[in-house]
């Protein structure tokens, strides 16, 4: 198995333009999410999804939206970046949404907004 | 309001010594407890887990964790550093009522000196 894989692995935009990063998982898991990764503040979520059809919002989801038209993949779109979406994105899946399962990173995207 | 500290932005330990990283939540209900571990320009890698029963749990690379309900922390520890456990490591919870939500600390970097 793969696991979580995410395309790419570096980006740089300039401020207003758009973009996607890619997200899939071949472990048939059910819940996918989106964190961002800054300096001296850990994780934060920004979407995540219960199942195909099925998508919600995080703790930061201005600016970023998603679909999860599959089980395998969990796009996150950039409407028109800013300089403060500069970060490091990662994506992560559960076996389902219940409680006690724990989550399964992909090695994440770097990204910068000029 | 679902939250995790981790007090130490850095922890430093010679190699052999016992390290402990540590950790303390605020959640609705019942928490359920998570560490991950994060090597240089890699993605989040799951040691452990609490989620009922016994307070001491061992994990991964030799690492367990106490949970201690009247304090609400879950610290990490190892009774013996090794150079090769340094790195950025992340404490994690749901809560009982909202668990399709992790909420991560802001990480603590492990530093094992020869």
């Amino acid at each position: 198995n793969a696991g979580v894989t995410q395309t790419p692995k570096f980006q740089v935009l300039k401020t207003g333009q758009s973009m996607t990063l890619q997200c899939a998982q071949d472990m048939n898991h059910e819940y996918m999410s989106w964190y961002r990764q800054d300096p001296g503040m850990g994780l934060r979520l920004i979407h995540y999804s219960v199942g195909a059809g099925i998508t919600d919002q995080g703790e930061v989801p201005n600016g970023y939206n998603v679909s999860r038209s599959t089980t395998e993949d969990f796009p996150l779109r950039l409407l028109s970046a800013a300089p403060s979406q500069t970060s490091v994105y990662f994506c992560a899946s559960s076996y389902g949404a219940s409680f006690y399962n724990e989550q399964f990173f992909g090695p994440g995207t770097r990204l910068t907004v000029l | 309001a679902q939250s995790v500290a981790q007090p130490e932005d850095q922890v430093n330990v010679a190699e052999g010594n016992p390290l402990t990283v540590k950790c303390t939540y605020s959640v609705s209900g019942n928490p359920y407890l998570f560490w991950y571990v994060q090597y240089p320009n890699r993605g989040l890698q799951f040691l452990l887990k609490y989620i009922t029963g016994d307070n001491l749990v061992k994990g991964s690379y030799g690492f367990e964790a106490e949970f201690n309900k009247s304090q609400t922390s879950f610290h990490l520890k190892k009774p013996s550093a090794l150079v090769s456990d340094s790195a950025l490591y992340f404490c994690a919870v749901r809560g009982e009522y909202n668990f399709n939500k992790f909420y991560f600390g802001s990480g603590t970097k492990l530093n094992v000196k020869p």
